[in-house]
């Protein structure tokens, strides 16, 4: 069985640049989250979907973050535009269902780094 | 809000010891999840605790579900180089759709 595939594995823009990170997950799972771990954290969740519809965003920074999952199976998570803060690596999960929230897969992440 | 301490922040130890580290919360939770992260890659679960003062193992790993259920351990038995990396406790948010996890525990483990 597949894994969760995230890409690209590093990105290294200037402050106030634009950057999109890709997200499949394991075939079948409904729900994905996107996570944002900063160096000496653990991951802190960014947003949820369940399908193609969002679960919780409270944590995203809408002014600058934005994510969708058009279809159901893969996401992307945008940032516009970039901040110094934003240097953190952006992992993807995803578990079966809200249910199995307990059992999420991780991706490797993308590393960010914002100059 | 919900958060979870983990201890000690960073761990050194010889090759073929034990290992034990907690994580703490001021809030209850009705589920623990203990993950470990390897250099470049994603936390991947270990063991999963899901009633008060349980006792879980996973081959040398065991994890228990504090009884105040405010708490939990995991422990590492006999150590090798590959038990090197980063263990994150976790557990539910409030919403029980997501998880929140601790600031981890890193084990550097010397032959």
């Amino acid at each position: 069985e597949a894994g969760v595939a995230q890409s690209p594995r590093y990105k290294i823009i200037e402050k106030r640049q634009s950057v999109a990170f890709w997200c499949n997950p394991i075939s079948g799972h409904a729900t994905l989250y996107w996570y944002q771990q900063i160096l000496g954290q653990g991951p802190k969740l960014l947003i949820q979907f369940q399908n193609n519809g969002v679960v919780d965003d409270s944590q995203l920074p809408k002014d600058r973050f934005s994510a969708e999952r058009l279809k159901g199976v893969d996401s992307t998570l945008k940032i516009q535009p970039a901040k110094l803060e934003d240097s953190a690596v952006y992992l993807c999960a995803s578990s079966l269902g809200l249910a199995q929230t307990y059992e999420q897969y991780f991706g490797p992440g993308t590393r960010l780094t914002v100059t | 809000g919900q958060q979870l301490n983990q201890s000690p922040q960073s761990m050194f130890i010889q090759e073929g010891e034990d290992v034990s580290m907690n994580c703490t919360s001021s809030s209850i939770f009705n589920t623990w999840l203990w993950y470990k992260q390897d250099p470049g890659e994603g936390p991947v679960l270990l063991i999963a605790l899901y009633k008060a003062g349980e006792l879980t193992s996973n081959g040398r790993l065991t994890a228990q579900f504090g009884i105040t259920r405010k708490d939990s351990f995991l422990n590492i038995s006999a150590s090798i180089p590959s038990d090197v990396g980063i263990y994150f406790c976790a557990g539910p948010n409030q919403a029980g759709t997501a998880l929140i996890f601790g600031k981890g525990t890193t084990l550097s483990v010397s032959s």
